[in-house]
């Protein structure tokens, strides 16, 4: 089946660009995904890409798409303490979404 | 994007009993899911909530131990039954708004069980 990976931690210091990669196995996928779980809280969309684009910017955030190595990544520019949390990296095929294993990002003062 | 109103928010069950949780949303969406988030986990799809049909549930996934009803295209419930401590996860609600193609996927704010 479907497998998506990520790591587990990412720490960087409040100011520098934080960057979370993912890779995943499914060459059918139409859409990957980055969702946001703050402590005690659902999944929130942060943002997604078309699996026949290579990037995408949405202030300070950067999506780049390898899909030849099936590998996302998820650039945040000028990391707050505000963007600590747990990053999801998904994968869509038009029915169901797969989920990484989430990343825990830890923003240092 | 649709806005999803889950309760409860958090429960504490004894073992044995069993746990509904309802999934509201603001419009009608084709798809609607349930996952399941146990601790320090991602989340896995328990099931598909099929409008006027039984659910579609997913390997390792049984309608015994997760019935699921949706009566129509904004409302579903999830009954997690003969809880065990094992069943102490989070539960989260999913939809995909019609016309929204692949990116339209919400998520509720989740239901934190614990069950002692």
């Amino acid at each position: 089946g479907e497998d998506v990976e990520q790591s587990l931690f990412l720490s960087v210091r409040e100011g520098d660009s934080s960057v979370i990669n993912c890779t995943y196995t499914d060459s059918s996928s139409t859409y990957l995904y980055w969702y946001k779980q703050e402590p005690g809280a659902g999944l929130q969309l942060l943002t997604y890409i078309f699996s026949n684009m290579d990037m995408k910017q949405d202030q300070r955030l950067t999506v780049l798409l390898n899909k030849k190595d099936k590998h996302l990544s998820l650039r945040i520019a000028d990391t707050q303490t505000g963007d600590s949390a747990i990053y999801f990296c998904a994968e869509g095929n038009g029915r169901q979404l797969t989920f990484g294993s989430g990343t825990q990002l830890t923003v240092l003062p | 994007s649709a806005v999803i109103s889950q309760k409860p928010s958090r429960d504490i069950c004894q073992r044995g009993t069993s746990l509904t949780i309802q999934c509201q949303v603001d419009s009608q969406v084709t798809m609607m899911f349930w996952y399941r988030q146990q601790p320090g986990q991602s989340l896995t799809l328990i099931a598909t909530a099929n409008q006027g049909s039984e659910a579609t549930y997913e390997s390792g996934f049984v309608i015994d131990k997760f019935p699921i009803s949706r009566p129509n295209l904004t409302f579903s419930t999830l009954t997690v039954s003969n809880l065990s401590p094992e069943d102490s996860s989070i539960y989260l609600c999913s939809v995909q708004k019609a016309g929204t193609g692949g990116y339209g996927y919400t998520f509720g704010s989740g239901t934190r069980l614990t069950v002692v």
